[in-house]
Formats: C-alpha cells, structure tokens, sequence
C-alpha cells in the first residue's frame, strides 16, 4: 500500500516558521489533509485537500504540494502550537485506502 | 457542529472481543462515512474499518475477518466490534466522521478516542 513518511520530530522557536514534511511517490497528485493532535484532545483536521482551511483555523497555517513532498507550514509558532501532526491521504484504487504519515512531533523550544 | 465521544470496556484478555460505542451529538448522519480508527502504542493512525449512511462497509484487510462496525436506530450511535483480541489490538481508539469532496477523503470531526489494553 502506499506509505507516506514523515520526519518523526522537529524544534522551533517562538515566532519562527515550522514546516512539516510528508513525503510519498508522486504525492503532488495526491489530495493531502493534516491532523493536529495535542496531547489528551481530539485530533483536529488544519488542512485539507492539500492547502485548504476549515473554518477556525488560522491563516498562519497553511499547505501546500509538489513533486513527491507535501508542506504543512506554521508561521509565527507559539506554544500552542506543540502537538503531534500527521498527513493523511485517500489512496483510491487500494484495498487499503485511508494512509496516514507516521506523525511529527512539533516541539516549541 | 457534531461532536464524537467513545465509550465500552477498555480492558481485554486474549481472545475476547472488543466492543466500543461512538455517541454522535449534533450535525446529520447522511453523506458521511462513519469510521474507526486507532493508534498502536508507537505506531501511526489505521483506519479499521467505515460505514456510510447508505449501509456500506469498508474495512482494513488485515482485520477484515474480524471487525463489525454497524449503526444504531437513530443513527446517533456507531458501534465497533473486533474479535479474538491479541496484544497487538491495544491502543487508542476513535471514532471519527469522513467526507469525500472531490477527489479527497478526510476527517473533519473526531472524538477524543478510548484506550484499549489487551493483557492475561
């Protein structure tokens, strides 16, 4: 089945820019989603179909998709922003087709 | 907005069988696929197992000969049921509601998700 990889954890400062990877074959023709998961919550859907908002979430949060790389990038990070983030996406001929990244682990130092 | 919350006995022997139940509060249950999800200590997210408002399921291949997932009455309550549990089925459990739009499938509603141990 498909299988998307993502860097297990990452650190960033205060109001610096995180960007979080999600590598797969070809994935820039792939519709991506982004998971956060803070510790003891629900998992909440950032992104969906590679660089979409739901309501509620803020424009420093954002996606985007190419070649065999997606993005989730988080500008001006704060503390709240500490969280496990994991991609998602829809591999529609599979007998297996709901595949998640492995999750990140964005730490704010 | 709709909102997901598990529940059922968390705590298993060898070869029993796992049933947990997911309350849906608010929002409508049609054209969304109900599903199951868990996280293995250490490992990623797996989809177990979705059920749309129409009755048809879909399950991951490798627990497909023992997972039920079926629909209350009222279409409030989703339920899950795996069989013959081995340690490998302990972990975090959730419910969450998938939507197909355009070419995507994702999740934009999740509960908080139940912790299942397996032990003798």
């Amino acid at each position: 089945s498909y299988v998307l990889t993502q860097p297990p954890s990452i650190s960033v400062a205060p109001g610096q820019t995180a960007r979080i990877t999600c590598g797969g074959d070809n994935i820039g023709s792939k519709s991506v989603h982004w998971y956060q998961r803070r510790p003891g919550q629900a998992p909440v859907l950032v992104v969906y179909d590679d660089n979409q908002r739901p309501s509620g979430i803020p424009e420093r949060i954002f996606g985007y998709n190419s070649g065999t790389t997606a993005t989730l990038a988080i500008s001006r990070v704060e503390a709240g922003d500490e969280a496990d983030y994991y991609c998602q996406v829809w591999d529609k001929s599979s007998d297996h087709p709901v595949v998640f990244g492995g999750g990140a682990k964005l730490t704010v130092l | 907005q709709a909102h997901l919350q598990e529940w059922g006995e968390g705590v298993l022997k060898p070869s029993e069988t796992l049933s947990l139940t997911c309350e849906i509060y608010g929002g409508s249950f049609s054209g969304y696929y109900w599903t199951w999800l868990r996280q293995p200590p250490g490992k990623s997210l797996e989809w177990i197992v979705d059920i749309n408002d129409s009755g048809i399921s879909k399950s991951n291949p490798s627990l497909r000969s023992r997972v039920t997932i079926s629909v209350g009455p009222s279409q409030n309550q989703l339920f899950l049921t795996l069989r013959d549990v081995t340690a490998t089925d302990a972990g975090l459990y959730y419910c969450a509601r998938g939507r197909i739009y355009h070419d995507a499938w994702y999740f934009d509603v999740w509960g908080r998700g139940i912790v299942v141990s397996v032990s003798s």
